[in-house]
This record gives structure tokens, C-alpha cells and sequence, in this order.
């Protein structure tokens, strides 16, 4: 069975502009989860999709939204970018909703500058 | 949600048994405990996952008291290829609209040949 898949891998922007990421789950999985992880902060939940409805969202600004597709892919959007906005993306899915057994892609390094 | 305490990093040789303790000492009745590995820049990945006494897996095992306020992730017979930083969380499993994964700083552990 497939693992899950985020594109782009790597992504350099200006601050200012918006970015879209991609996560394809594992087949079979209706739960997506996004998460940023930074040096400094470590790894933050921001948002759950599951059956194409946000569930759960963490504490981050509303420039940080997503949609989940009746496929149960999902994208994140990050509109107006701050230098702070620069770290990995990880993307994780689960079966059911608010699983801990998730299953993480390799994630998306976005650089802003 | 409960608190998980881990140290922050261990070191161990190739060939030795390695256990890394976490602490959490407010577990709720129905919470479960899920453990996680990562390398760098990649996204976690699920090892385990225990409500009590012992769970064993082709990767590790789970060690978990009477009074559930600890948790112990054994690795046997550890290589190099076993470091990485290991989190551990507590939480409930199944439907619960209002959860997010809450993870600590994890603990970086580093093999040595």
C-alpha cells in the first residue's frame, strides 16, 4: 500500500505571497492532519480533515487554512508569508478521526524570504 | 490532555538494549499511549501504541505499569539506524471531536558504534 505523499518537496517563496501544499493519504484513510515543525517550536498540530470537514484546528492565524476533497486529499494554504512561516510540513493520515495511530508523508521544507 | 515529561536525550551502543521512559502522571481512564520515531528532516513514524501491562511489536515493546503513570518503549538490540528522537503521547483513542496531538520535545536518542 502507498504511503502518504506531500508535494511539493521543497518550495522557496517572498514573504507577502501565499502557498499551496499537497497530501494524497493512504488509500482507504479519511483523516488528514497538517503540522508544522520548526527548530524552535518543535511540531504543531494546525488543522484535522476528515470527510472533507475541518474537526479540529490548532492555534494558528487564519492566514493558515485547508480543504479535503472527496478523495480525501487535502491542501493547505498559507497566505501572505511571513519569515516565520519557513519550516517542514508534514501531512499525516489516519483512518478514523482524532486517531494517535497516524501515518506521516515526508513533508514539504518551505523556505520564505 | 495529559502532560507526557521524557528526558531529553540518551546515549547507548550498537547492540545494547535501550528503554526510554515517560512520564504522565495524569493519564486519563481512557487514554491510550502512542510512541513515535523521527528522523531528521523526515515525518514520524508510528511505533507503538498501549493502554496497559505489555505490547510487543517486530520494533519494540511497551512496558506499562499497574498505575499507568509511566510508560517504557524498549528497543532491542538498538543500531545506528536507531537514531533518532522518540516522543511519547497520551491521549484518548477514537472519536473525540476536540483533541489535537500534543507533542513534547521528544527524546534524541544517539547510537554509538
Amino acid at each position: 500500500k502507498a504511503g502518504v505523499t506531500q508535494t511539493p518537496r521543497y518550495l522557496i517563496k517572498t514573504r507577502g505571497q501565499q502557498v499551496t501544499l499537497s497530501c494524497s493519504p493512504i488509500s482507504g484513510h479519511r483523516s488528514v492532519s497538517w503540522y508544522q515543525q520548526t527548530p524552535g517550536q518543535g511540531l504543531q498540530f494546525l488543522f484535522e480533515y476528515f470527510s472533507e470537514t475541518q474537526r479540529n484546528k490548532g492555534n494558528f492565524p487564519g492566514r493558515f487554512s485547508g480543504r479535503q476533497f472527496s478523495n480525501s486529499r487535502s491542501e493547505m494554504n498559507v497566505s501572505t508569508l511571513e519569515l516565520g512561516d519557513s519550516a517542514l510540513y508534514l501531512c499525516a493520515s489516519s483512518f478514523t478521526q482524532s486517531s494517535y495511530e497516524q501515518y506521516f508523508g515526508p513533508g514539504t521544507r518551505l523556505t520564505v524570504t | 490532555l495529559a502532560k507526557t515529561t521524557q528526558p531529553i536525550s540518551m546515549d547507548s551502543y550498537e547492540g545494547q538494549e535501550v528503554n526510554i521512559t515517560c512520564s504522565h502522571n495524569n493519564i486519563a481512564t481512557n487514554d491510550y499511549i502512542t510512541w513515535y520515531q523521527q528522523f531528521p528532516s523526515q515525518g514520524p513514524r508510528f511505533i507503538i501504541q498501549g493502554y496497559k501491562t505489555k505490547v510487543t511489536n517486530e520494533v519494540a515493546s511497551l512496558f506499562i505499569p499497574a498505575d499507568r503513570k509511566s510508560s517504557t518503549l524498549s528497543l532491542p538490540r538498538v543500531s545506528l539506524s536507531d537514531t533518532a528522537v522518540y516522543y511519547c503521547l497520551v491521549g484518548p483513542r477514537g472519536m473525540d471531536s476536540n483533541y489535537q496531538l500534543i507533542w513534547g520535545a521528544g527524546t534524541k536518542l544517539i547510537i554509538k558504534p
